[in-house]
């Protein structure tokens, strides 16, 4: 398997753009994790899906910030209208524990730097 | 206060030293993950443990879970296991995992 798989590697925009994140997780993990990085707050997760299905997204940092996971192979995380406080890496990492979502070995994507001008 | 704390946050060290890196945690928790980010920025999973110790190659995890600590051991370091580890549990009341700030680690040849 090739692993978690995201997309773009690297994001330049300008404030008040659209961003769309994309993330592939590996074949037969059910459960997909957003997660932000930044030099002050480091990992945090935004978001995490079981079977498709949003589980807990109180790490969303607010309405401009949205996830989709229409199948089980691609997840998107969207930023609309975008600012600069949200210049961080995106990553993306799947799982599949036995028991509680916690307890699966992660799986990271190479992560998305985003960077809002 | 954080509910995951890492020691220390920064650690320079010659080439062959052991090396520990602390983790203690305030909640109960399901698991614990240490993760190693390398500089060009990937993440990958060491170690997932909920009790006692494992072993892979020259790194060892260990975690206490009555003292809620965890601590990862590198033996006969070397300049490429300079990265930042991370160190993360899964919370037993919720299952979210919350992340350690992280130990920068160098290793000097």
């Amino acid at each position: 398997d090739a692993g978690v798989i995201q997309s773009p590697r690297h994001e330049v925009t300008e404030m008040g753009q659209e961003v769309t994140l994309r993330c592939k997780p590996i074949s037969g993990h059910d459960y997909l994790f957003w997660y932000r990085q930044t030099m002050m707050r480091g990992l945090e997760l935004l978001i995490y899906f079981n079977n498709n299905v949003p589980i807990d997204d109180s790490g969303m940092p607010e309405d401009r910030f949205s996830a989709k996971m229409p199948n089980a192979s691609f997840s998107t995380l969207k930023i609309q209208p975008s600012e600069p406080r949200d210049s961080a890496v995106y990553f993306c990492a799947s799982s599949s524990p036995k028991i509680l979502a916690g307890s699966g070995e992660l799986f990271f994507g190479e992560g998305s730097r985003l960077t809002v001008l | 206060k954080n509910e995951v704390e890492q020691s220390p946050q920064n650690l320079t060290a010659q080439e062959g030293e052991f090396i520990t890196i602390n983790c203690s945690y305030s909640v109960g928790i399901s698991a614990l993950h240490w993760l190693q980010q390398h500089p060009g920025g990937g993440i990958v999973s060491l170690f997932m443990l909920s009790s006692g110790k494992k072993k892979h190659g020259r790194l060892i995890a260990t975690i206490n879970i009555q003292e809620k600590h965890s601590s990862l051991h590198i033996t006969a370091s070397h300049p490429r296991d300079s990265a930042v580890y991370i160190c993360a549990v899964a919370d037993g009341r919720d299952d979210k995992i919350i992340f350690g700030k992280g130990t920068r680690l160098h290793i000097l040849p």
